[in-house]
Order: structure tokens, then C-alpha cells, then sequence
């Protein structure tokens, strides 16, 4: 069975700072690998997927992220964190199956931003 | 606006009284997705349903019932079974395209809270 792992719980990175969120991941083939983000209270937003192609992939609010398939990994990347990318981020994985699409998540990183 | 909406947003409930949290969507998306979450464990899969009339159990049923009788209607019903139903309860759901994989898109939650 697949599983995702998100090693950091808590991040706290500076206003204009760089961040880093990391995403392992375990499977057996050729993962669909997603990012999430959620803020208090609120739904899910899906800030980027990697289905296939090109390994750096481009998400909305000026993140990206890598897919390393020799290290099981996914991390998350932000050049400049802004105040308002305080919240809390989601790695998954997802599953084609019989049964249709399925997704594992990670336990989450919450991200606190210093001004 | 096409979107997912969940009711009621907070939910307080005795203990011992079964209660159903309500998910519609109108993206006209085939599959519907019922996830718990927990602090610090990341969403975990309660039920899943790929066609209207049809639902299977994801990885924590136990204690949860599910109908599908409309294609835009997903309720969740937590039982008395369920032996510590405190949590945010995410509705998501996403087209079925031709066997490919597509994401997940998900409603805003519902706070369950059980006195």
C-alpha cells in the first residue's frame, strides 16, 4: 500500500524568507503526486500535481515543486513566502486503481511566517 | 459558480446520537469522497463512491453509513458506533475521464463536535 510522509510538522520561516516543505512518498509504480494547502478552518486548494513530464512543475501562488523519483520525493518550494502562506500544506499520492481514484495523505506541515 | 458545499459548517451533538453531515456538488463529477481529519494525522478516507446507487469503505468506516442516490449528493451519517466522532469532516469529488487520474476537489468542512 502507498504512503506519504512529511517529516516536519511545524516550520517557521521568516516574511521573504525561502521555504522548503519535504514530501516522501512510498510505491510501487510511478506515483500521481499532489500538493495541497488548507488555511484554518477551510477546505483543501490544490496548489500543484505531477502526473508525468517534466519533473519541476509550476503551481499557483508562486510555489513549485520537484519530483526526484530516486529519493521517493516531492518537496515544496517557494522563493519568497509571503505573510499570507501562513497555513498548513498536504503532500498526497493517488492511486488508479479498480475502484477508481483514491489519494494518501501526509500528516501535514503547518507553516507559521514571522514579519 | 460550480463548487462543493457542505452543511452545516459547525455541528454540535450529544453523545449518542447519530447525525448526518450533508455534501452536494454541482461540477457534475461522477465520484464523491468522505475524509476525516484529524490534528496531526493528515486526512484519512471514510467512504468513497464512484457512481450513483454504489459506495465502497475507505480506511475508517467503522462507525460511519453512506447513500448515493443522486449523482450531486453525497450525506455522511456518523453513527453512535463511532467511537470518537470529535473531528473536520472534507467532501471532495472529481470527474471520471476515460481510466486517466484526475484531482480531487474539495467543499469547505464541517466541524463535529459531540458534548
Amino acid at each position: 500500500a502507498q504512503s506519504v510522509t512529511q517529516p516536519d510538522i511545524h516550520i517557521t520561516v521568516s516574511e521573504g524568507a525561502s521555504l522548503e516543505l519535504r514530501c516522501n512518498y512510498s510505491y510501487g509504480a510511478t506515483p500521481y503526486l499532489f500538493w495541497y494547502v488548507q488555511s484554518p478552518g477551510q477546505g483543501l486548494q490544490l496548489l500543484l500535481k505531477y502526473f508525468s513530464g517534466d519533473t519541476l512543475v509550476q503551481g499557483i501562488k508562486g510555489f513549485e515543486a520537484e519530483f526526484k523519483r530516486s529519493q521517493s520525493s516531492f518537496n515544496l518550494r517557494k522563493p519568497s513566502v509571503h505573510w499570507s502562506d501562513a497555513a498548513e500544506y498536504f503532500c498526497a499520492v493517488g492511486v488508479l486503481g479498480a475502484a477508481g481514484n483514491k489519494l494518501t495523505f501526509g500528516g501535514g506541515t503547518r507553516v507559521l511566517v514571522k514579519p | 459558480d460550480g463548487g462543493i458545499t457542505q452543511s452545516p459548517k459547525y455541528l454540535f451533538r450529544k453523545e449518542g446520537q447519530n447525525v448526518t453531515l450533508s455534501c452536494e456538488q454541482n461540477l457534475n463529477h461522477d465520484a464523491m469522497y468522505w475524509y476525516r481529519q484529524d490534528p496531526g494525522q493528515g486526512l484519512r478516507l471514510i467512504y468513497y463512491s464512484q457512481i450513483v446507487n454504489d459506495f465502497q469503505k475507505g480506511d475508517i468506516a467503522e462507525g460511519y453509513s453512506v447513500s448515493r442516490e443522486k449523482k450531486e449528493s453525497f450525506p455522511l451519517t456518523v453513527t453512535s458506533a463511532q467511537k470518537n466522532p470529535t473531528a473536520f469532516y472534507l467532501c471532495a469529488s472529481t470527474p471520471r475521464r476515460g481510466g486517466r487520474y484526475n484531482e480531487q476537489f474539495f467543499g469547505p468542512g464541517t466541524r463535529l463536535t459531540v458534548l
